[in-house]
């Protein structure tokens, strides 16, 4: 089965560091792009960044770059989510999601992680 | 990058059609016939229900459809069903530097 299992739920201070995982198995992790999506409560979609674990090649929204560091390590097929100092802002469920190498659509999402952020 | 710009709620009753509009710029939805559409219920992860604005991945009913003209691309749900409540979101590519850009998200209700 195609799946991306992501890491579970975290709550941290303001100023922490955190980095969140995004499992791929079923599939050859190295030919697919990886995205990140933010959604914050009760709000939207907000597309953060994609990676592709094959050279790690990736792009930041204007948004979220120098925020958040996107990383993969092809070897565990696995990608990564970062923040070198949390804001409350961060609080949010974040999900990472596939796309073909060759299209422009995520066509699996994983199940999400949940960020709290809270002093 | 500006959020595609979606009605905030759409609304109909079982059997009725309704569509969706997804509105951005010469940038993003003009520029491409690369604009998707996902459905999210409350608590789930979204899921792709329409890409390259008309097509269905494998499993997706086909009361489902998309189309673009210029800047505005579309959803329509036809035979809307009470399962189809959730929010729905498009998303068009907007280049190799900035790829991506979402809609800000319409929520359907079935009465």
């Amino acid at each position: 089965e195609v799946q991306l299992v992501q890491s579970g739920a975290e709550v941290k201070k303001p100023g922490e560091s955190l980095k969140i995982s995004c499992k791929g198995s079923g599939y050859s992790f190295t030919s697919y792009w990886i995205g990140w999506v933010r959604q914050m409560p009760g709000k939207g979609l907000e597309w953060m960044g994609i990676i592709y674990p094959g050279d790690s090649d990736t792009r930041y929204s204007p948004s979220f770059q120098g925020q958040v560091t996107i990383s993969a390590d092809k070897s565990i097929s696995t990608a990564y989510l970062q923040w070198s100092s949390l804001k409350a802002s961060d609080t949010a469920m974040y999900y990472c999601a596939r796309r073909p190498a060759g299209g422009f659509s995520f066509d699996i999402w994983g199940q999400g992680t949940m960020v709290t952020v809270s002093s | 990058q500006s959020a595609l710009t979606q009605p905030a709620s759409v609304s109909g009753s079982p059997g009725q059609s309704i569509t969706i509009s997804c509105t951005g710029t010469s940038s993003d939805v003009g520029s491409y016939n690369l604009v998707s559409w996902y459905q999210q219920h409350p608590g789930k992860a979204p899921k792709l229900m329409i890409y390259e604005v008309s097509k269905r991945p494998s499993g997706v009913s086909n009361r489902f459809s998309g189309s673009k003209s210029g800047n505005t691309a579309s959803l329509t749900i036809s035979g809307l069903q009470a399962e189809d409540e959730a929010d729905y979101y498009c998303c068009s590519y907007a280049g190799s530097s900035t790829p991506y850009v979402f809609g800000t998200g319409t929520k359907v209700t079935v009465l």
